[in-house]
């Protein structure tokens, strides 16, 4: 069953047309991250979300916000995509515990969602 | 910032044999992972690792903390192994949440 569920598996939306991507989670983990993947590169880190605690990497465009409404889902909003922005977007979850204790767990991922820009 | 270097890039192999993907890191870390993605997309975790050997079914991690280096090696290969393998890194101390550094990604042909 999986455990880590990305909707819609593709999307295209209009250049400069808002888009929501979303991602839901059976696992309880109170980590979730998103990932944009553009071709034949290596997966790059957007953002994360720490519980409610919202974690934005320096050099992600303005351009992508993220909302955490619970702990299972977690959406990826592109307020006015461009033709760039067109890449895979993947979910990833963790569980993790307060600093001192070994409480990394493995990651687990969604399937992605696959945008294009047109 | 984390650099991580995979090699090799291409790996074009025959079914059966015994393949090694190699994974580099320059700063210490708390995790190394190796994922497995098809095409289409999907990330698929092999192993975690913070020291020493991991094996499952086929696959074998092994990850050598002072050198910085960690393998991936596959027995008795078979052409349903066919993936783009990832290294990726968590920087840091163990209790952190930072996101993964991934590597380039080994692409992994098995051939019949």
């Amino acid at each position: 069953d999986a455990m880590v569920i990305q909707n819609p598996r593709y999307q295209v939306t209009q250049f400069g047309k808002p888009v929501t991507l979303s991602c839901s989670q059976t696992l309880n983990h109170n980590v979730m991250y998103w990932y944009q993947q553009k071709s034949s590169q290596a997966p790059k880190l957007l953002f994360h979300y720490y519980d409610k605690d919202f974690n934005n990497e320096a050099d992600t465009p303005d351009n992508f916000q993220s909302r955490r409404p619970n702990t299972s889902f977690c959406f990826l909003d592109i307020r006015s995509p461009g033709l760039g922005d067109a890449a895979m977007y993947l979910c990833a979850t963790s569980r993790h515990r307060v600093s001192g204790t070994r409480g990394n767990t493995e990651a687990f991922f969604g399937q992605g969602t696959r945008l294009t820009v047109v | 910032k984390n650099e991580v270097e995979q090699s090799p890039q291409n790996l074009t192999a025959q079914e059966g044999e015994f393949i090694t993907i190699n994974c580099s890191y320059s700063v210490g870390i708390s995790a190394l992972h190796w994922l497995q993605q098809h095409p289409g997309g999907g990330i698929v975790s092999l192993f975690m690792l913070s020291s020493g050997k991991k094996k499952h079914g086929r696959l074998i991690a092994t990850i050598n903390i002072q050198e910085k280096h960690s393998s991936l090696h596959i027995t008795a290969s078979h052409p349903r192994d066919s993936a783009v393998y990832i290294c990726a890194v968590r920087s840091g101390s163990g209790g952190g949440a930072d996101g993964l550094t991934f590597g380039k990604g080994t692409h992994l042909i098995i051939q019949p």
